[in-house]
């Protein structure tokens, strides 16, 4: 049981280049989640899914696409990228969402460097 | 103004002293409540969740205040391994969780 897993660990891109983040689970959760982590700004919701098929957009959305085909990936893709999506990328799963209640368990994230 | 503002700190206590952190929350329609902690460079791991009643568990202690929008954390008898930054994160029932910038705690010897 591997929990939530990112790749890459690291990546450094150059400004208008795209690129997909991968995430993964083995948990069968239902819902999952992208964040970015910026300085003095916490964790800000990017996009989230609640079931295969289903996306809606989070907090900050714009620059990202995401697609839920089956149950376990989550890839997010930066169509073009800017040096203000330089961040560190965290994805996360739980069973139906957190409005439950739930643990939400993360990835151990994916650092990005756009030049 | 953040949905979610924490005292960002940083807090640096003694070992075995008793530290307390506060949130505050902008939704009022914000249905389920949590902290979390970060190790640094590592991802968020759930502390404990955030129930009306409060709750404790060992050394940590929860409350929420509903009518002023209020979480808080209670750490007694800190040790080295509570070093770490604290989030506090809401939940409104759309299934969008907001997060807080995180306080940061370091425990001295």
């Amino acid at each position: 049981n591997a929990g939530v897993t990112q790749t890459p660990k690291f990546q450094v891109l150059k400004t208008g280049q795209s690129m997909t983040l991968q995430c993964a689970q083995d948990m069968n959760h239902e819902y999952m989640s992208w964040y970015r982590q910026d300085p003095g700004m916490g964790l800000r919701l990017i996009h989230y899914s609640v079931g295969a098929g289903i996306t809606d957009q989070g907090e900050v959305p714009n620059g990202y696409n995401v697609s839920r085909s089956t149950t376990e990936d989550f890839p997010l893709r930066l169509l073009s990228a800017a040096p203000s999506q330089t961040s560190v990328y965290f994805c996360a799963s739980s069973p139906h969402g957190g409005r439950l209640g739930e643990t939400q368990y993360f990835g151990p994230g994916t650092r990005l460097l756009v030049l | 103004r953040k949905e979610v503002e924490q005292d960002p700190g940083p807090f640096n206590v003694p070992e075995g002293a008793t530290v307390a952190f506060n949130c505050t929350y902008s939704n009022s329609a914000s249905q389920s409540f949590f902290w979390y902690r970060q190790d640094c460079r590592k991802e968020p791991k759930l502390l404990m969740s955030v129930y009306s009643s409060g709750n404790e568990d060992g050394r940590f202690t929860a409350q929420l205040n509903r009518a002023s929008q209020y979480i808080s954390l209670l750490i007694r008898d800190s040790k080295l391994s509570d070093s770490a930054t604290y989030l506090c994160v809401v939940n409104n029932n759309n299934n969008d969780m907001r997060f807080g910038a995180g306080t940061r705690l370091t425990v001295k010897p």
